[in-house]
């Protein structure tokens, strides 16, 4: 059974600072991976998918990696702003996704 | 009307009940979805419909009853709730519910926030 661990669990950053958020998993027999971010009592937004041939993904100000061997992937925010502050979540997708408990960011006029 | 969307946005019912969240969806996609996002732990599927046909039934207890009367909408029907089903339940959609590919990117309404008092 695919699991899911995002670290950290909370952050609160000053405003214009790059940052990396981080997420595993355990079965690395994955076909893609989707960041999500979801607002307070809102539905998801979908961020980025990338492929398991893939290694990157980048929209805006924000670039996705991964490494399906080390069941590992990290979002990196640039220059972060105090819209971006939510919940991130991660979600490797097997047979379906999977998903963390996600990364509550604060970012701080 | 763009996107995936919800309705109702709040639902409050008793345990005896019975109402019904409705989810549409404006992609042309073939495949939709449940989540249920309770407080403090992840997003949990309970079921997957692919062309109308339920594909998926994660171990849902039959208080819960989905139906997809077409590809463009999926009801999810609640009769005898308990309070611990209070949670946030979340529809998604995508192109095909097949394995593998960007077809299975998924898109997400805003969700049904339900309380069972």
């Amino acid at each position: 059974k695919q699991e899911v661990t995002q670290i950290p669990a909370a952050l609160s950053v000053p405003e214009g600072e790059n940052l990396v958020l981080n997420c595993s998993f355990t079965d690395s027999a994955i076909y893609n991976l989707q960041w999500f971010r979801q607002d307070p009592g809102k539905g998801l937004t979908s961020l980025l998918l990338i492929q398991s041939s893939q290694r990157e993904q980048t929209s805006g100000r924000l670039n996705a990696s991964l490494d399906k061997s080390s069941g590992r992937s990290t979002l990196y925010i640039a220059a972060s702003q105090p819209g971006d502050s939510a919940t991130y979540l991660c979600a490797p997708s097997g047979s379906r996704l999977t998903f963390g408990e996600g990364t509550q960011l604060t970012v701080n006029p | 009307e763009t996107g995936v969307t919800q309705t109702p946005r709040h639902l409050v019912m008793g345990m005896t009940n019975k109402k019904s969240l409705k989810c549409e969806q404006h992609l042309g996609h073939n495949a939709m979805y449940w989540y249920k996002q309770s407080a403090k732990k992840p997003l949990e599927l309970m079921f997957v419909y692919s062309l109308e046909e339920r594909v998926e039934n994660n171990s849902v207890p039959s208080r819960f009853s989905p139906e997809c009367p077409n590809s463009s909408h999926l009801f999810l029907h609640l009769h005898t709730l308990q309070p611990e089903d209070s949670a946030l339940y979340l529809c998604a959609s995508s192109q095909d519910a097949v394995e593998g590919g960007s077809y299975n990117e998924q898109f997400f309404g805003p969700g049904t926030r339900l309380t069972v008092l």
